[in-house]
């Protein structure tokens, strides 16, 4: 089993629309949470970290849910620009502080 | 640097021969970390650092795989009698604090022919 599970998609939205993300994780240790995103052939960018008491930036809502071990995004309005895949990440909640990312959801949005 | 730079931007080596890829962290940040990314979306930790001292380097193929960050240099990554299997992008990134947010370099791209 992954540490970070992900639906790789693709999902197919057109703009406009509003699309939801869902991740889990298994270490139960791990403490920092982040959304990133990448484009093909580049790296990851920083979309957003994740607190227990939910955030928003914008269009962007990420929740985590410590106790059921899972992390969701929800993207509103979606924009062209936004077609890309996001990628799931934990801490490895070691002492090490590295990240282990989820294998990626591609999202597609049509005009 | 306000971005974390990586170079060179692709690498080509025949299997055997040896590859060194470079980092230069945001400035500031004292924390350096190494992923190899294959298949796609396969990210696999390598190595980190705090300033020049190694921090974590469990993911390491320790037989060919090297890692330096000296004071007043890029960081380096050295691949010792590269396999196919090497072929991957690497992936820098450099934090401020141990946990905090990591920011990615533009990677290296290795083809192991």
């Amino acid at each position: 089993r992954k540490e970070v599970e992900q639906d790789p998609g693709p999902f197919n939205v057109p703009e406009g629309a509003t699309v939801a993300f869902n991740c889990t994780y298994s270490n139960s240790a791990s403490q920092s949470f982040f959304w990133y995103r990448q484009d093909c052939r580049k790296e990851p960018k920083l979309l957003m970290s994740v607190y227990s008491s939910g955030n928003e930036d914008g269009r962007f809502t990420a929740q985590l849910n410590r106790a059921s071990q899972y992390i969701s995004l929800l993207i509103r309005d979606s924009k062209l620009s936004d077609s890309a895949t996001y990628l799931c990440v934990v801490n490895g909640g070691d002492s090490s502080y590295k990240l282990i990312f989820g294998s990626g959801t591609r999202l597609l949005v049509r005009p | 640097g306000e971005e974390v730079a990586q170079t060179p931007k692709h690498l080509v080596r025949g299997e055997g021969q040896k590859a060194k890829l470079y980092c230069a962290p945001i400035k500031g940040h004292s924390y350096v970390f190494w992923y190899q990314q294959v298949l796609k979306n396969e990210f696999k930790f390598l190595i980190s650092f705090q300033n020049e001292n190694v921090f974590d380097e469990t993911g390491m193929p320790k037989e060919r795989f090297s890692a330096k960050c000296l004071p007043n240099s890029p960081c380096s990554l050295e691949i010792q009698a590269t396999k196919l299997e090497d072929s991957a992008v690497y992936f820098c990134a450099s934090s401020q604090g141990s946990s905090g947010e990591q920011y990615f370099g533009p990677g290296t791209r290795l083809t192991v022919t």
